[in-house]
């Protein structure tokens, strides 16, 4: 069974530019999450939606950030103007619904502002 | 708050050695606790997850972790590492609330040597 699938692996671009990560989660699975992961914060939760609806989006760092869920199958994280200090790992998890179903994380998209 | 500590940041062992990782949660109810293990340039997989019953679970690749209620403590465990559990592991607690929402560990890093 195909996993979560987060593309673009790699993105370097420079600061002043939109980068827009997207996912595709497990089919079936009710929510989403996104994660961000550096060395000096560890594994920080920015977002997650529950049937495409935002939950809680309390983790976002700044409205340079936005996230969509336009449908079952797809979301995006866009950063915008993004900046050296968003550089980090960025995963995508999805899970089903339901009292302590575990998280499926995909790859992550390594993200490097110049 | 619900919390969720890992004592060590790294770990070093030789092939062959027992393992154990540390795990202490802070949570007002029975928890749902998980173990991940996440290798250079991937996302975070799944190891072994404790909801109920039996307090000692058996996960992938050779790993256990028993939940001590009293010691808020679910350590995990392999009897014998492979050079190839080299890899960053984290520990897990939740539901926090309505959703899915975990709460990680900062993680350990587990060194293995030969």
């Amino acid at each position: 069974d195909a996993g979560v699938i987060q593309s673009p692996r790699h993105e370097v671009t420079e600061m002043g530019q939109e980068v827009t990560l997207r996912c595709k989660p497990i089919s079936g699975h009710d929510y989403l999450f996104w994660y961000r992961q550096t060395m000096m914060r560890g594994l920080e939760l920015l977002i997650y939606f529950n049937n495409n609806v935002p939950i809680d989006d309390s983790g976002m760092p700044e409205d340079r950030f936005s996230a969509k869920m336009p449908n079952a199958s797809f979301s995006t994280l866009k950063i915008q103007p993004s900046e050296p200090r968003d550089s980090a790992v960025y995963f995508c998890a999805s899970s089903f619904a339901g009292w302590g179903q575990p998280q499926h994380f995909g790859d992550g998209t390594r993200l490097s502002i110049l | 708050a619900q919390s969720v500590t890992q004592p060590d940041i790294h770990i070093t062992v030789s092939e062959g050695a027992s393992l154990e990782l540390r795990c202490n949660y802070s949570y007002g109810a029975t928890p749902y606790l998980f173990w991940y293990v996440q290798s250079p340039g991937q996302g975070l997989q799944l190891l072994l997850k404790y909801f109920s019953g039996d307090t000692l679970v058996q996960g992938i690749k050779g790993f256990e972790a028993e939940f001590k209620r009293s010691q808020s403590s679910f350590n995990l465990r392999k009897p014998s590492v492979h050079w190839s559990d080299a890899a960053e592991y984290f520990c897990a607690v939740g539901p926090m609330e309505y959703g899915n929402k975990l709460v990680f560990g900062a993680g350990t890093i587990l060194r293995v040597k030969s």
